[in-house]
This record gives C-alpha cells, sequence and structure tokens, in this order.
C-alpha cells in the first residue's frame, strides 16, 4: 500500500523569503509519480509540480521545485520568493505504478497550511 | 477551456435523499475519478472509470454509485444521503501514463446532509 506523509500542519514563511515543505512517501513498486496540489481559501486543487521515479533531475515549475531524494523518499516542494498568494494548503500526492488503474490514482497525504506574513 | 466542470458546486440534502453530483470534462481524457476530501484530510478515492462502460471501486466506495455512458462524463450518485456524506467532492480526469502525467481536478462540490 502506498502511504503520503506530511509532517507539517502549518508554515510560516516571509514574504519573499524561500519555504520547504516537507513530503515523504512508502511505497513498494518501481515505478511512481509524485505531485504536489495547491488547494486555497476558494477550495479548487491547482496542480503545481511533478516527479516521476525514473526522472534523473529534480522537476522546477517557476517558483516551484521538487527536491527528490529517492534514497530517502521524500519529495519536499520549494517555494521560492515567496508572495501572499501562495497562502494555502499544500498536498503531496503518489500515483501509482504506470502499468493498470494504479497509474492515474492518486493517494494524498494531510496537507501544510502556508502563511505568507507580509 | 472548460477542463473538468462540476455541478453543482454547493448543496444541502436531507439525510436518506438521493442525488447525483455531475462531472463532465472536455479533454478526452480516459480515465475519471471521484474524491472526497473531510476536515483536516487530503483526498480519499470513490469510484474511478478507465473508460466509458468501465468502473470499479477506490477507497471510501460505500454509498456511491458510478456509472461511465460517454468519456466525457462521470456522474457520481448518493443513492440515500447520511450525515457522514457531509464532505466536498472532487471530479478529477486524466489522460493516463502517457499524457504527461497530470490529473486535473474541477472544482469542488460542497455536499452537506442534515
Amino acid at each position: 500500500a502506498q502511504k503520503i506523509t506530511q509532517t507539517q500542519p502549518g508554515m510560516f514563511v516571509q514574504e519573499k523569503e524561500a519555504v520547504t515543505l516537507d513530503c515523504t512517501y512508502d511505497t513498494s513498486d518501481p515505478s511512481y509519480g509524485l505531485f504536489w496540489y495547491k488547494q486555497p481559501s476558494s477550495g479548487e486543487m491547482i496542480f503545481l509540480i511533478y516527479q516521476g521515479s525514473y526522472d534523473q533531475q529534480n522537476a522546477t515549475e517557476g517558483r516551484y521545485s521538487l527536491n527528490f531524494q529517492k534514497a530517502r523518499k521524500s519529495a519536499n516542494l520549494v517555494i521560492s520568493a515567496s508572495q501572499l498568494g501562495d497562502s494555502a494548503m499544500y498536498f503531496c500526492a503518489m500515483r501509482g505504478p504506470d502499468s493498470g488503474a494504479g497509474s492515474y490514482q492518486l493517494t494524498f497525504g494531510k496537507g501544510t497550511k502556508l502563511s505568507v506574513i507580509p | 477551456n472548460a477542463g473538468v466542470t462540476q455541478t453543482p458546486k454547493f448543496q444541502v440534502l436531507k439525510t436518506g435523499q438521493s442525488m447525483t453530483l455531475q462531472c463532465a470534462q472536455d479533454m478526452n481524457h480516459e480515465y475519471m475519478s471521484w474524491y472526497r476530501q473531510d476536515p483536516g484530510m487530503g483526498l480519499r478515492l470513490i469510484h474511478y472509470s478507465v473508460g466509458a462502460g468501465i468502473t470499479d471501486q477506490g477507497e471510501v466506495p460505500n454509498g456511491y454509485n458510478v456509472s461511465r455512458s460517454t468519456t466525457e462524463d462521470f456522474p457520481l450518485r448518493l443513492l440515500s444521503a447520511a450525515p457522514s456524506q457531509t464532505s466536498v467532492y472532487f471530479c478529477a480526469s486524466s489522460a493516463g501514463i502517457t499524457s504527461g502525467n497530470t490529473i486535473y481536478f474541477g472544482e469542488g462540490s460542497w455536499l452537506t446532509v442534515v
């Protein structure tokens, strides 16, 4: 069974500073995908970044980067130059192996609430 | 781009009533799924579909039915609503493992059962 652990229920960061949101995962599958989603107070789930288990380089998308440490089974999200609009819940999620129904289903962590301070 | 569209956005039901949450996507995605989100929790999978005519259960399927008659639509039915089904429901779609790996979500449907 897959499991995602986010150990930080809440985080504070000063505007324009960088922040790291932790995510560890557990799976016995050699092939998997890791996602980060942002959920603002309005409730929608916004895709931020994806990392495949076989990707050699850490994923980056604008101000978001994923610090992927496969041996440690961690996939931390780094947000650079935080903005007030980054205040939201952030969820780490895992997709199953690259075959069958598990390839598109997501297992979610419980989330981290990020608050950006002016 | 419409993406994944869910209706209604808000609904209040009485215990025992039935209703259907609608989900439609315009991206020609094969895979669609329904999740629920409870306070302090991440999303949990209710049901999913790998294509028209094919559905299966996820982690928390009890009390819900689904069908997939077309590629575009994937409705979620609550047959006899219970207070435990008070939650936020998200529909998601994906083109699959060769798509660039993104799973897209609708904006959510807030359901309260009283």
